[in-house]
């Protein structure tokens, strides 16, 4: 059965340091997320793209935060310098049919 | 704005014994809904799903839900219980008129005894 898959699995990083969170989506998926769940916390919307753009993003999606889908499997977070509140669980998304979303395993973020 | 409650944080079961959980939301518009379970150290799966006709839907696992539009309710339910269904269990509303992006619960954890 097709699957999402995260790299790495667990990040570890210094305050300030750009991070790059990896996702392969299910291969004829066209449309991506991410999403987030601070420990204790609710998931958390932050952004879905589709034919290459933002679709929608949410407030916590600031100018630190950027997405890329560089080929035709990746699609990538990157945070371009990273604060303590980052530090959560990361997980990305696909939908073939923007109705049902899949998700991966997750990478956890730890920022120290 | 959208909004999904799950009352319970924590439940725990028999083995073997039936379980409900709970699952309100809040949406402006014609909502799709969703339980996700996930394991420790797993992601989010899709357990089932609800976008229109029947109000009584079946998912994996031996799982199904029923959506009630009078109480805005989504709830969980399973017969008999296994000790792998141990987990946490989140509620989620969608919909096209806010862009499919997803709206969780808190979640559910559920705790099996022997």
């Amino acid at each position: 059965e097709p699957e999402v898959t995260q790299t790495p699995s667990h990040q570890v990083t210094q305050m300030g340091q750009e991070v790059i969170l990896r996702c392969v989506p299910i291969s004829n998926h066209l449309y991506f997320y991410w999403y987030r769940q601070i420990l204790g916390q609710k998931v958390e919307f932050l952004v879905s793209f589709y034919n290459n753009e933002i679709s929608e993003k949410s407030e916590i999606f600031d100018d630190q935060f950027s997405v890329e889908r560089p080929d035709g499997s990746n699609f990538t977070l990157k945070i371009r310098s990273t604060k303590l509140e980052d530090s959560a669980m990361y997980f990305c998304a696909s939908s073939g049919d923007s109705d049902t979303q899949y998700f991966g395993p997750g990478t956890r973020l730890t920022v120290l | 704005a959208q909004s999904v409650t799950q009352p319970d944080i924590h439940i725990t079961v028999s083995e073997g014994a039936s379980l409900e959980l709970r699952c309100n939301y809040s949406y402006g518009a014609t909502p799709y809904l969703f339980w996700y379970v996930q394991s420790p150290g797993q992601g989010l799966q899709l357990l089932l799903k609800y976008f229109s006709g029947d109000t009584l839907v079946q998912g994996i696992k031996g799982f199904e839900a029923e959506f009630k539009r009078s109480q805005s309710s989504f709830n969980l339910r399973k017969p008999s219980v296994h000790w792998s269904d141990a987990a946490e269990y989140f509620c989620a509303v969608g919909g096209k008129e806010y862009g499919n992006k997803l709206v969780f619960g808190a979640g559910t954890i559920l705790r099996v005894k022997s």
